[in-house]
């Protein structure tokens, strides 16, 4: 199993600003995960964090908007940048093993962004 | 694509009823299925899983049962409790580039009532 450690747990933004999210896994992963679940919805996949190389994004999530980082194989970063309204939602970060190392997916609390 | 189809919720029983929350799926290959659970103001956590064909994942009382013939993994639970109310996501993962890449359904809230 992963224990994933993410912050801040929540935060409440001005309209315009950005915020990073943390990410720290208490193992080494080759890959981790960023999602988003907007309020009453289900998880949608920003984007994939492979350590050494730039972040894979999904359909409808840009670079320039979710801007990641991945140092090390332990931790990761996302920035949501230019904040508005509609970017409110609970950002989590998850791992999963490569090669059947794990066949579950571990989550984060996941961070609860407010922009007002 | 791989994809879960879950029925909406909410869903609102009386304590001690019988819970079943549907799921089916669409995948190639071979995908392992779960449900996790997210508790009011928490994370997502993994309820149960099963892995191959007619696997039957339990946990705390519930269990899903893979069915390959009816591409399904319904969630059931004999005696639901207030503290079951939470939403469930049911959700698969299949082998996409050389990682466990994961599907999940929409949720179905199930909330509880003494």
């Amino acid at each position: 199993s992963a224990v994933i450690s993410q912050k801040p747990s929540r935060d409440i933004c001005q309209r315009g600003t950005s915020l990073t999210i943390q990410c720290q896994v208490d193992s080494q992963v080759t890959m981790m995960f960023w999602y988003r679940q907007q309020p009453g919805q289900s998880l949608t996949l920003i984007a994939t964090a492979n350590q050494g190389s730039e972040a894979t994004y999904e359909s409808g999530f840009v670079i320039d908007k979710f801007p990641i980082s991945r140092p090390n194989l332990t931790f990761s970063t996302l920035t949501v940048s230019n904040m508005s309204p509609e970017d409110s939602s609970i950002y989590l970060c998850s791992v999963s093993g490569t090669g059947g190392a794990y066949t579950e997916a571990f989550f984060g609390q996941g961070t609860r962004l407010t922009v007002v | 694509g791989d994809s879960v189809t879950q029925m909406e919720g909410p869903v609102t029983l009386s304590e001690e009823a019988f819970l079943t929350i549907n799921c089916t799926y669409t995948a190639t290959g071979y995908p392992s299925l779960f449900w996790y659970v997210q508790y009011p103001g928490e994370g997502l956590q993994l309820l149960l899983k099963a892995t191959k064909a007619d696997d039957k994942g339990s946990n705390k009382g519930f269990e899903a049962t893979y069915r390959k013939e009816t591409t399904s993994f319904h969630l059931e639970k004999g005696s639901v409790q207030v503290s079951d109310s939470a939403v469930y996501f049911c959700a698969l993962s299949s082998n996409s580039g050389g990682y466990q890449k994961v599907t999940f359904g929409i949720g179905t809230k199930l909330q509880v009532i003494p």
